[in-house]
């Protein structure tokens, strides 16, 4: 069965600074890897996928995020962050067949100016 | 353009009463789900569907009931038996594989007064 680990539950970055949100797996086939943004009293939205190919994927808002097999991780990024980014992001995986993602328990970041 | 719509955005609910949320979605989307998001608990499957007149209990299915009789929709009904109601319930629904992830409702916050 595929799981999904967030380490961090809250992280708090200075505007401008980069940010590295860690997500880890556990999937035996060739994992489906999602990052999905929620801010408060919203719907997530999708960030970014991986399926195949080559291993740094980039998303809207200026998000990218590298799969490393040999570290079952699916860490996002960004060389900046703007107080905007401030909210709650999910890592999920999905299997090759079927459709049911399973999601991390969140990183609620938060921005100081 | 095509996309869940999740009504009403805010529910008040009294004790003992039942009350039903709604999730319309107009993407095709085959799979249908719903989730409930407390602070802290990340998102946790309450029922999920992936063909019409078919569904399947997630992992807090108790106190709760589904229907899916059409494509597009997939209401949630609350019941008296659950017994801390109050919290953000997510639909999303999905293609019949996982390459595409989930497209999110923008939520309803259920609490009881």
């Amino acid at each position: 069965a595929q799981s999904v680990t967030q380490p961090d539950i809250h992280i708090t970055v200075s505007e401008g600074a980069s940010l590295e949100l860690r997500c880890n797996y556990s999937y035996g086939a060739t994992p489906y890897l999602f990052w999905y943004v929620q801010s408060p009293g919203q719907g997530l939205q999708l960030l970014l996928k991986y399926f195949s190919g080559d291993t740094l994927v980039q998303g809207i808002k200026g998000f990218e995020a590298e799969f490393k097999r040999s570290q079952s991780s699916f860490n996002l990024r960004k060389p900046s962050v703007h107080w905007s980014d401030a909210a709650e992001y999910f890592c999920a995986v999905g299997a090759e067949y079927g459709n049911k993602l399973v999601f991390g328990a969140g990183t609620i970041l938060r921005v100081k100016s | 353009d095509g996309g869940i719509t999740q009504s009403p955005k805010y529910l008040f609910r009294k004790e003992g009463q039942n009350v039903t949320l709604s999730c319309e979605q107009n993407l095709n989307h085959d799979a249908m789900y719903w989730y409930r998001q407390d602070p802290g608990q990340g998102l946790r499957l309450i029922y999920y569907s992936q063909i019409v007149n078919d569904f399947q209990k997630g992992d807090i299915a108790e106190g709760y009931s589904v229907s899916r009789e059409k494509k597009e929709s997939f209401p949630l009904t609350v019941t008296s038996a659950q017994k801390n109601p109050t919290a953000f319930y997510l639909c999303a629904s999905s293609s019949r594989d996982s390459l595409y992830g989930y497209t999110f409702g923008s939520g309803t916050r259920l609490t009881v007064v």
